[in-house]
């Protein structure tokens, strides 16, 4: 079975700065990863999301997230963040590229300080 | 880029009236979609696996009587809350893959429909 889970409801950064969401995952299989973004009254868009491969997986805007098999965690980052970037994001996991059965975890929303 | 087309993107609507929302896939054929439900705050659960052509599969714990789901063609499924009630107010998200991509092409999602129902 897979679950998710996101330490942080909510994150505030100061525009500019470090951008570091936590996603820690469990997983029987090996897990395919995925971070999404939601903006307010909107459905999901596709971040980035990890197969195989390079555990350092670059996204859209200037995210990015390293799988950690060791800490079994799926970190998403941006180095400075911009306004635009404020919205929902969650993680998920499935046991198979593009399943179904993704599971989420219950999101952080990222507040942006001008 | 694909993309998924949900409507209404709201509603509101007396308890006991029905309400159906669509999605659509508009550039490409989905020969599964799927149904989420997010409520405040929390995160989103896959309600049912609608397939085109047979019967939606529902997770446990969602009444398949209540919501009514029925995917007609490649490019449609639709999703129907049955005799509403305010605890069935919820933001609704349905998702869909492009079938000539195989498993392995990515979920896509609609902007989702928030229901009230008063």
């Amino acid at each position: 079975a897979q679950s998710v889970t996101q330490l942080g409801s909510h994150v505030s950064v100061s525009e500019g700065a470090l951008v570091l969401l936590r996603c820690n995952y469990s997983s029987s299989v090996p897990p395919y990863l995925f971070w999404y973004v939601q903006y307010p009254n909107q459905g999901l868009q596709l971040l980035l999301k990890y197969t195989t491969g390079a555990t350092l997986v670059k996204g859209i805007n200037g995210f990015e997230a390293e799988f950690k098999k060791s800490e079994t965690s799926f970190h998403l980052t941006k180095p400075s963040a911009h306004m635009s970037d404020a919205a929902e994001y969650f993680c998920a996991v499935s046991d198979q590229t593009g399943a179904n059965n993704l599971f989420f975890g219950t999101g952080t929303r990222l507040t942006v300080i001008p | 880029g694909a993309v998924v087309s949900q409507h209404p993107s709201w509603v509101i609507c007396k308890s006991g009236t029905s309400v159906k929302i669509e999605c659509r896939s508009l550039d490409f054929q989905a020969t599964t979609m799927f149904w989420y439900r997010q409520f405040p705050k929390q995160s989103l659960m896959l309600m049912a696996t609608s397939n085109e052509g047979s019967k939606a599969t529902y997770e446990q714990g969602v009444e398949k009587d209540k919501f009514l789901i029925n995917h007609a063609s490649l490019t449609l499924s639709t999703l129907t809350v049955t005799s509403a009630h305010p605890e069935d107010s919820s933001f609704y998200i349905c998702s869909a893959r492009d079938a000539a991509g195989g498993g392995n092409s990515p979920l896509h999602f609609g902007n989702g429909t928030r229901l009230t129902v008063t």
